[in-house]
């Protein structure tokens, strides 16, 4: 059973824009992770937030975990063409070793 | 390098034909796991490995065999394909869990392997 889910589904924004995307979960959580994914390419590990923090920063990108509301966001910050590509959060549940991959975000930065 | 592979990337086969996908990683890495992507479900995790001789069920293992006999290797065996089974398939491996969760560690993925079963 998928436990993220990513929201919106898919994103199209300007060049220098900034964007923001939403993943929400079901059960108590560990760790969140966000990965990268160009077309269809292997997945690339962007950034981690674990369940006692509220906020993480890394170049341009921030993230926040709301273990309240079971849910985190991605926000890239003046965003490039470069960053065009697929978003996924990931993460267990809790006291089990299994990842559990939302269904992404696909986001296209047009120059 | 730092790198996990996959072999083949591409493979066209017919239902029940056994094949198995390779998967190598030469970082060390204790956990390791297979995963298929299909369009509008994300990725699904199939199995996963904590170490050599230890393996476990993903969400969607039905049809899917693996085994862990040397820490660099963990090989995804399709006894009898068939083509529900046709999907993109990713293996992926992290630093050991050290008695913690799997997502403590990032993964770092293989290339992908894109298998059609006619």
């Amino acid at each position: 059973s998928q436990q993220g889910e990513e929201d919106p589904q898919a994103l199209s924004i300007q060049e220098g824009e900034n964007a923001t995307m939403n993943c929400s979960y079901k059960t108590s959580i560990n760790n969140l992770q966000w990965y990268r994914q160009n077309s269809g390419r292997g997945l690339v590990h962007l950034i981690l937030i674990r369940s006692n923090e509220r906020e993480k920063h890394s170049g341009r990108l921030r993230v926040t975990l709301d273990t309240s509301k079971k849910s985190s966001s991605l926000l890239i910050t003046a965003s490039r063409a470069a960053d065009t590509a697929s978003y996924f959060c990931a993460t267990d549940a809790a006291g089990t070793y299994k990842y559990i991959f939302g269904t992404g975000t696909r986001l296209k930065v047009l120059a | 390098e730092a790198q996990v592979t996959q072999n083949p990337r591409y493979l066209i086969t017919v239902t029940g034909k056994k094949l198995t996908v390779t998967c190598s990683q030469n970082m060390n890495h204790e956990y390791m796991s297979w995963y298929r992507q299909d369009p509008g479900l994300g990725l699904r995790q199939i199995y996963y490995s904590m170490n050599v001789e230890v393996t476990d069920k993903g969400d969607v293992p039905e049809g899917y065999k693996v085994s862990r006999k040397e820490k660099r290797n963990f090989p995804l065996i399709l006894e009898s394909p068939s083509p529900n089974q046709t999907s993109l398939y990713f293996c992926a491996s992290s630093p050991g869990t050290s008695g913690r969760t799997a997502s403590y560690n990032e993964q770092f993925f293989g290339p992908g392997t894109r298998l059609t079963v006619l």
